[in-house]
């Protein structure tokens, strides 16, 4: 079966760049979405086809996707983007495979 | 605007069952792909099931395959899941969410735009 790892945590400082990655066989082969996930809330779509962002969602969040890796990126990281983010992409076998989630603090 | 949600959830002894109802509105249902995801207390998303915009095309995870029926009624604006022979495992909160599924340039994609607020599942004796 698929499976996309992430780190169970990252930690940025405020303003600075956040780079969370995501790895998979052969990852930049198939499309990447994040979800953002705050406490007690439901996950919100952030990013889909690997560096799109849904409508609302601020310039800061970009996206990448090449060779075994996709990563999400938030620039000048704010308070308000401590989440947990997941990444999910689709496999033919496994059908919907999500990344197991990374907490980002900022701090 | 865009809504969906969720009810249904609730405790329920080891083996036992439940119908979870995820009500649609500000979108034609009909078009649409659905799915339900779950979430187990302090975990991760683990997906659970799809339904196509016609019901031949229906996907489960491995983990409720046989146990678990996804089904919709485009006349009723409903996204429904049966959940039968509950185990502790299954204790989570569970989301529905509108999927949007395609071709391109990068080959097939599949991502969830809209997700309801959740409910949850309790399955202990």
């Amino acid at each position: 079966s698929y499976e996309l790892t992430q780190p169970p945590s990252v930690s940025v400082s405020p303003g600075q760049t956040a780079n969370i990655p995501c790895s998979g066989y052969k990852l930049g082969e198939r499309y990447a979405s994040w979800y953002q996930q705050k406490p007690g809330q439901s996950p919100v779509l952030v990013m889909y086809h690997d560096n799109k962002r849904p409508s609302g969602i601020p310039e800061r969040f970009s996206g990448s996707n090449f060779g075994n890796s996709a990563t999400l990126t938030i620039s000048e990281t704010q308070a308000m983007d401590e989440a947990d983010y997941y990444c999910q992409a689709w496999d033919s076998s496994t059908y919907v495979v999500f990344g197991g989630g990374t907490t980002l603090t900022v701090l | 605007q865009v809504q969906l949600v969720e009810s249904g959830g609730g405790l329920v002894t080891p083996g036992g069952s439940l119908r979870l109802s995820c009500a649609v509105s500000g979108f034609t249902f009909g078009d649409s792909f659905m799915s339900w995801v779950r979430q187990a207390p302090g975990k991760g998303l683990e997906w659970v099931s799809c339904i196509g915009s016609s019901p031949s095309t229906i996907k489960y995870a491995d983990s409720v395959e046989g146990r678990f029926t996804i089904s919709r009624d485009s006349a009723k604006n409903s996204l429904y899941l049966q959940l039968n022979s509950l185990r502790p495992a299954d204790t989570a909160v569970y989301y529905c969410a509108r999927v949007l599924v395609g071709t391109g340039a990068g080959g097939y994609y599949f991502h969830m735009d809209v997700w309801g607020k959740g409910t949850t599942v309790t399955v202990s004796s």
